[in-house]
């Protein structure tokens, strides 16, 4: 099984901050992966498909990058919503769908 | 817009089975695949199982493989996952989603259904 590992587990940050957070694949996954935003109470979103794909409605301040086993989330800009946890997932097509474990990003 | 509410939550003892789901709005349901997602207490996300549109293929997480069954009632859009021999790990919040078209990640998510497996 694929196996998503995400680092830092926690980071503190200030608003108006750039924010990377990284994930790696215990194998390559090509582009297929996705990163979700949640807040305590709320059920997850989904921010960046296909690596650096920005989903609609998602603010530009967010993007994506990477391919086969190393991938990161950038923030540009960080605003007060932004403290919440994010998420890596791969989705390789092989009948799996796995969670990196989430980066809690907090207020510094 | 679209809308999952998750619904069949609740406390059971270890070995009892309940049956969780979702009603879906919003979309053409039986042209999507659909997915159940677990969060225990304090933790992260779980991928549990996948569905396809036409319920021609089913997908599990190895947690939970052998005891829990997904399905999917086009006519009524309703998602369903049966859960039997529930253990104290299954103890989450449990939550459906919609995929992207293809194997693809979940674009839309319920608000979630609380299953509770304590004596």
């Amino acid at each position: 099984d694929i196996q998503m590992t995400q680092s830092p587990s926690t980071l503190s940050a200030s608003v108006g901050e750039r924010v990377t957070i990284t994930c790696r694949a215990s194998q390559s996954i090509s582009t297929w992966l996705a990163w979700y935003k949640q807040k305590p109470g709320k059920a997850p979103s989904l921010l960046i498909y296909k690596a650096s794909s920005l989903e609609s409605g998602v603010p530009s301040r967010f993007s994506g990058s990477g391919s086969g086993t190393e991938f990161t989330l950038t923030i540009s800009s960080l605003q007060p919503d932004d403290f919440a946890t994010y998420y890596c997932q791969q989705y390789n097509g092989y009948s799996t769908w796995t969670f990196g474990q989430g980066t809690k990003v907090e207020v510094k | 817009e679209v809308q999952l509410l998750e619904s069949g939550g609740g406390l059971v003892q270890p070995g009892e089975s309940l049956r969780l789901s979702c009603a879906a709005s919003g979309f053409t349901f039986s042209t999507y695949s659909m997915t159940w997602v677990r969060q225990a207490p304090g933790k992260g996300l779980e991928w549990v199982s996948v569905i396809t549109g036409g319920s021609k293929k089913t997908y599990y997480a190895d947690s939970v493989k052998g005891r829990f069954t997904i399905s999917r009632d086009n006519s009524k859009n309703m998602l369903y996952l049966q859960m039997n021999s529930l253990r104290a790990e299954d103890t989450a919040l449990y939550y459906c989603a919609k995929l992207m078209p293809g194997d693809s990640p979940f674009d839309s998510w319920g608000q979630g259904t609380l299953v509770t497996v304590s004596s």
